[in-house]
């Protein structure tokens, strides 16, 4: 099945930082989500993004579906932006979403 | 009101009993799934399903079965349960619109098998 990697594993940043994580992915998929998972456990979407840029306030995506890896950039981090983010990748041949494993976001005050 | 619900949040129970897990959504989408994470890693698929009578299995749909009793239920059900079982797991919902495969995320339901 597809493979879904995401780097960095670990990321720990002063308020105020930017950052940009990145999700590689095996195969051509049907689609690309972006999720934080906050301290308490509670996901929430993104992004949904196929292909192209979106933006949304201090947070965007860019999904490069020919070259097969997404990208996801925080400005002007928070406290609040603390969490895991994952990335998950819809398959062709199933329509299942496979996760990577996340990256965990310390922002320290 | 959360729009997709979970009950019960936390369980612990011992192996070899039946458990079921709740999941509940107010959102009026068609698609349900259940997921379970655990610690460390991202989401497993168990099974999901596209409409009422819509039924499928997932990755790891070994030792689970499900029950779509309406449009805004789905259960989960762990017939015997074992320690391996212990995780956090997830409902999720999504339409069949525009975007459709945008899925939102129930509170989770902690489960420890002793």
């Amino acid at each position: 099945g597809i493979q879904v990697e995401q780097s960095p594993p670990d990321l720990i940043l002063q308020e105020g930082a930017n950052s940009t994580l990145r999700c590689n992915f095996s195969d051509s998929v049907n689609n690309l989500q972006w999720f934080h998972q906050n301290p308490w456990g509670q996901l929430i979407n993104l992004f949904y993004i196929p292909s192209g840029t979106k933006q949304n306030g201090r947070l965007s995506a860019t999904t490069v579906a020919t070259e097969r890896y997404s990208l996801l950039y925080i400005s002007s981090s928070q406290t609040t932006d603390s969490g895991v983010y994952f990335c998950a990748v819809e398959q062709k041949s199933n329509y299942q979403l496979i996760w990577g494993a996340g990256t965990k976001l310390i922002i320290k005050p | 009101d959360a729009d997709v619900t979970q009950t019960p949040r936390n369980r612990i129970t011992k192996t070899g009993k039946r458990i079921m897990l709740e999941c509940s959504q107010t959102k009026g989408h068609d698609r349900m799934y259940w997921y379970r994470q655990d610690p460390g890693l991202g989401l497993q698929l168990i099974y999901y399903s596209f409409d009422v009578k819509d039924i499928n299995k997932g990755e790891i749909s070994d030792g689970y079965s499900v029950s779509r009793q309406a449009q805004a239920k789905f259960s989960l059900s762990l017939e015997s349960a074992i320690p391996n079982q212990t995780a956090l797991y997830f409902c999720a919902t999504s339409d069949s619109g525009l975007e459709a495969d945008t899925q939102y995320f129930g509170p989770g339901t902690r489960l420890t098998v002793l």
